[in-house]
């Protein structure tokens, strides 16, 4: 069971706004910024959001991301049906100090109808 | 543009030694920390560790101190020896930048591991 907690699935139709969430707690999410990476089947994961809410040079403005004391939410807007993949959210863990370990949520698999 | 390809057997022995190597093109090794994460057949991500350029590490805990990682400064590299290995350690294992708090922003396309007899 993965310390950051996701939904196992999310899926909407092309054009359509989603939302996936992440729940974690004060030593993940509530201390620790928090990163989104997409990974598509046999592709490496790629990061679309870092420091809660700040995307990489080359990330549509389609994807945002917002986090609020212990949980954080990435939102796709205009779907498309290249967006299909999997969406890990990721934090520190600061329950042991400050050596981590570093988590990410269980994945979401996005469908695009 | 810095690039990461990992490389290493594909089939492991259980018992034995995953030894496994990023090479990093396109860009220096230093100033950044570098890091394992490996996805298990259908599972999620798990993060295995880091190691920073001056060579201090970092692991998960649930690796119970079987985990190694080390650097090759002269051939733009990093390893993963993974000890004692078992079927529990299959999966794909990508090598990726670590930008502590900002996250893995680069990562390799992932090589497959298969822990079998």
């Amino acid at each position: 069971q993965s310390v950051l907690t996701q939904p196992p699935s999310v899926s909407a139709a092309p054009g359509q706004r989603v939302t996936i969430y992440c729940s974690g707690s004060t030593s993940t999410i509530g201390k620790n910024f928090v990163s989104w990476y997409q990974h598509l089947p046999g592709r490496a994961p790629r990061l679309l959001i870092y420091g809660n809410d700040k995307r990489p040079s080359g990330i549509p403005d389609r994807f945002s991301a917002s986090k609020s004391g212990t949980s954080a939410t990435l939102a796709i807007t205009g779907l498309q049906t290249g967006d299909e993949a999997d969406y890990y959210c990721g934090a520190w863990d600061s329950n042991l100090g400050a050596g981590g370990p570093w988590v990410f949520g269980g994945g979401t698999k996005l469908t695009v109808l | 543009q810095v690039h990461l390809q990992e490389s290493g057997p594909g089939l492991v022995r259980p018992s034995e030694t995953l030894s496994l190597t990023c090479t990093v093109s396109g860009g220096a090794i230093s100033p950044y920390h570098w890091g394992w994460i490996r996805q298990p057949p259908g599972k999620g991500l798990e993060w295995l560790g880091y190691i920073y350029y001056i060579g201090s590490t970092n692991y998960n805990p649930s690796l119970k101190s079987r985990g190694i990682i080390s650097l090759d400064m002269s051939k733009n590299q990093f390893s993963l020896n993974l000890t004692s290995v078992t079927a529990a350690d299959t999966g794909v294992y990508y090598c990726a930048r670590y930008l502590l708090t900002d996250g893995f922003d680069i990562w390799g396309p992932g090589t497959i591991v298969t822990v079998s007899p």
